[in-house]
């Protein structure tokens, strides 16, 4: 059964870059059969995803996050990571990673969560 | 980007009753509609994919159903497990868009 699990700081400064990673077992993430997406949820609020990548690299955004965020894979250590950029209270939130399988035509069936990051915002 | 509505925003039932919950998409979406549960402090469970399918494992009481702009999700018999909130999910075009949730709380 595939698990994730997401690590990160917990607590960035405002303006500065934060970084997240999502390890995987239980599955590979390189075998092309799923993305991987990010999605936050802040504190009481409901859940936005913030784009994904599959094993070949190829990655998608929110436009509202796009020109903060890169995702990127490293299959040799089962791992995805999520960088966001001048962030601002504003990015407080949980962090989950996700697996994304396909259903149809389409993928976008987020079937496995990790348990979720806090990352908060504060000088 | 799609937009999803959910609506009621809130409910109270007992155990034991039927609960509906309604999902409306802002532009046709086919089947392609998702539903999750989420309990306090844990990560989002899918429960129902394209519509009407139910993840394996999801007990048989709940269900969804429609498709093109309006979805809805039933609970045919409330548990004391099921008090969460559920969101549903657009997988028909990127941005993957989810709704505001609905919050199931205990009459």
């Amino acid at each position: 059964q595939v698990q994730l699990q997401e690590s990160g700081p917990g607590l960035v400064k405002p303006s500065q870059t934060l970084s997240l990673t999502c390890t995987v077992s239980g599955d590979s993430i390189s075998s092309g059969s799923y993305y991987w997406s990010w999605i936050r949820q802040p504190a009481g609020k409901g859940l936005e995803w913030i784009g994904r990548i599959y094993a070949s690299g190829t990655s998608n955004y929110s436009p509202s996050l796009k020109s903060r965020v890169t995702i990127s894979i490293d299959t040799s250590k089962n791992q995805f990571s999520l960088t966001l950029s001048s962030v601002t209270a504003a990015d407080t939130a949980v962090f989950y990673c996700a697996r994304e399988r396909r259903q149809g035509i389409h993928y976008g069936v987020f079937d496995s969560w990790g348990q979720g990051t806090l990352l908060t915002v504060s000088s | 980007d799609i937009q999803m509505t959910q609506s009621p925003s809130s409910l109270s039932a007992s155990v034991g009753d039927r609960v509906t919950i309604t999902c409306r998409a802002s532009q046709s979406i086919s089947s392609y509609l998702n539903w999750y549960q989420q309990k306090a402090g844990k990560a989002p469970k899918l429960l129902i994919y394209t519509a009407s399918s139910l993840q394996s494992g999801v007990p048989s009481r709940f269900s969804g159903s429609g498709s093109g702009t309006d979805f809805t999700l039933t609970i045919s018999s409330l548990q004391p497990e099921d008090f969460a909130t559920y969101y549903c999910q657009q997988s028909y075009s990127t941005p993957w868009t989810f709704g505001q949730g609905t919050k199931v709380e205990i009459k």
